[in-house]
């Protein structure tokens, strides 16, 4: 298994575009975490899927943002009418298991620049 | 609610110096602990974690006490590389929320 994967690794867009992007997880992962880092921060919390079911979303995720997880494999994570303030690192993440102990695989990240 | 203080980077140590770097969290109940690392370039990986009350977790000659008493999750390192220099996240996983809170990180820089 080759870790998670996202798509695309960079993405610049103009103030006011959508933009989709892409987490694909481990292999039989059912638990999937985005989040969002700015610069010298570390990563807040966007949302959580437990298979395909979407259990939480956090106060940062406005209406412009909508995750899915169909099937309980790939995430899709868009942003509509982008925004200046949008532009940060999107981090997925994902584990295996029920517990609050297991270790959360990283992904390389979706850079978003929005001009 | 949930939160967790980090020592203010850069640390900048010489080769082969001590190194702590330190974590303080507020949670509900008891959580699981991490950190994590982030090396130029790269993404997230676990470091190493603690799962009750006086478990260490180490790796890679890193280790870290979870204590409750104190709710504190300090990083140590006996002697330093140049290859560890990176960026540090401490982060308690709050299981009833199913995801974890990251400290600010800490960026550690070790010249030879």
């Amino acid at each position: 298994d080759t870790g998670v994967s996202q798509d695309p690794r960079h993405k610049i867009t103009k103030r006011g575009q959508n933009v989709t992007f892409r987490c694909d997880p481990i292999s039989e992962h059912n638990r999937l975490y985005w989040y969002r880092q700015t610069l010298g921060q570390g990563p807040e919390f966007l949302t959580y899927f437990q298979n395909e079911a979407q259990l939480e979303k956090s106060r940062l995720l406005s209406d412009r943002f909508s995750a899915e997880r169909p099937k309980g494999s790939f995430s899709t994570l868009e942003i509509q009418r982008t925004e200046q303030g949008d532009s940060a690192m999107y981090l997925c993440a994902s584990s295996f298991g029920s517990g609050d102990y297991n270790e959360q695989f990283f992904g390389p990240g979706t850079r978003l620049t929005v001009l | 609610g949930n939160s967790v203080t980090q020592m203010e980077g850069p640390v900048t140590l010489s080769e082969e110096a001590f190194l702590t770097i330190n974590c303080t969290y507020t949670a509900t109940g008891y959580p699981s602990l991490f950190w994590y690392v982030q090396y130029p370039g790269e993404g997230l990986q676990l470091l190493l974690k603690a799962t009750k009350a006086d478990d260490k977790g180490s790796n890679k000659g890193f280790e870290a006490t979870y204590r409750k008493e104190t709710t504190s999750f300090h990083l140590e390192k006996g002697s330093v590389q140049v290859s560890d220099s990176a960026v540090y996240f401490c982060a308690p996983f709050v299981g009833g929320y199913n995801k974890l809170i990251f400290g600010a990180g800490t960026r550690l820089a070790v010249h030879p």
